[in-house]
């Protein structure tokens, strides 16, 4: 089956930008969802499709996606936005769905 | 606005079998596809499997296959999981959600249920 992969852990200065990406074979012919986590929490959509936010989610977060690589770009990262993100989409093999290995963002 | 509550989870012997519950409110659930995914103790998401709006598609992941059935009652506004066969590695909080958009994109979810597989 196919895998998604995520850089294990990203920090950035408050107020700065922030990139995250996903790279797997699935996303030449998906598009890649995020999701926000913090801990005890069920995850959060943040984007899907090709930068679309769910209503609520701050305009600090866009994705772009290339090839076999998809990107979450925080601008101006605020200290709520700390916690894991993962990456998911379906799998170009079959009809299953798969998630990267999520990144810890430490906003400092 | 939609709402998610899973339930069933629980301590369960390995060998020993399960069933959650997943109920939805706040949304015309006989219209979402729905998955459970689950996330063991201080790892990431798994999928676990999906349904489509009138049960037609179904699938599962590999690591279930076989053990684990996955149904809905839209009359109840209900999911459920079976799961038979439980192995300690199944131990995870596993959440219900529903899928708004291509596939990956699930856009309401629960707050999970903690299945433990242990003797």
């Amino acid at each position: 089956s196919s895998e998604l992969t995520q850089d294990p852990a990203v920090s950035v200065a408050l107020g700065q930008t922030v990139r995250i990406t996903c790279q797997g074979d699935s996303l030449r012919g998906y598009y890649a969802s995020w999701y926000q986590q913090k801990p005890g929490q069920a995850p959060v959509l943040v984007l899907y499709g090709e930068n679309n936010r769910p209503s609520g989610i701050p305009d600090r977060f866009s994705g772009s996606s290339s090839a076999n690589t998809a990107s979450l770009t925080i601008t101006g990262a605020q200290a709520e936005d700390e916690g894991d993100y993962y990456c998911g989409s379906g799998d170009s093999n079959n009809n299953h769905v798969i998630f990267g290995g999520g990144t810890k963002l430490a906003v400092l | 606005e939609g709402q998610l509550v899973e339930s069933g989870g629980g301590l369960v012997s390995p060998g020993g079998s399960r069933r959650l519950s997943c109920t939805a409110s706040g949304i015309n659930f006989s219209n979402y596809n729905v998955n459970w995914v689950r996330q063991a103790p201080g790892k990431g998401l798994e999928w676990v499997s999906s349904i489509n709006s009138r049960s037609s598609y179904i699938f599962y992941a590999d690591s279930v296959k076989g053990r684990f059935t996955i149904s809905r009652d839209n009359a109840r506004n209900s999911l459920y999981l079976q799961m038979n066969s439980l192995r300690a590695e199944d131990t995870a909080v596993y959440y219900c959600a529903t899928q708004n958009w291509g596939p990956g994109t699930f856009d309401i979810w629960g707050q999970g249920t903690m299945v433990t597989v242990s003797s």
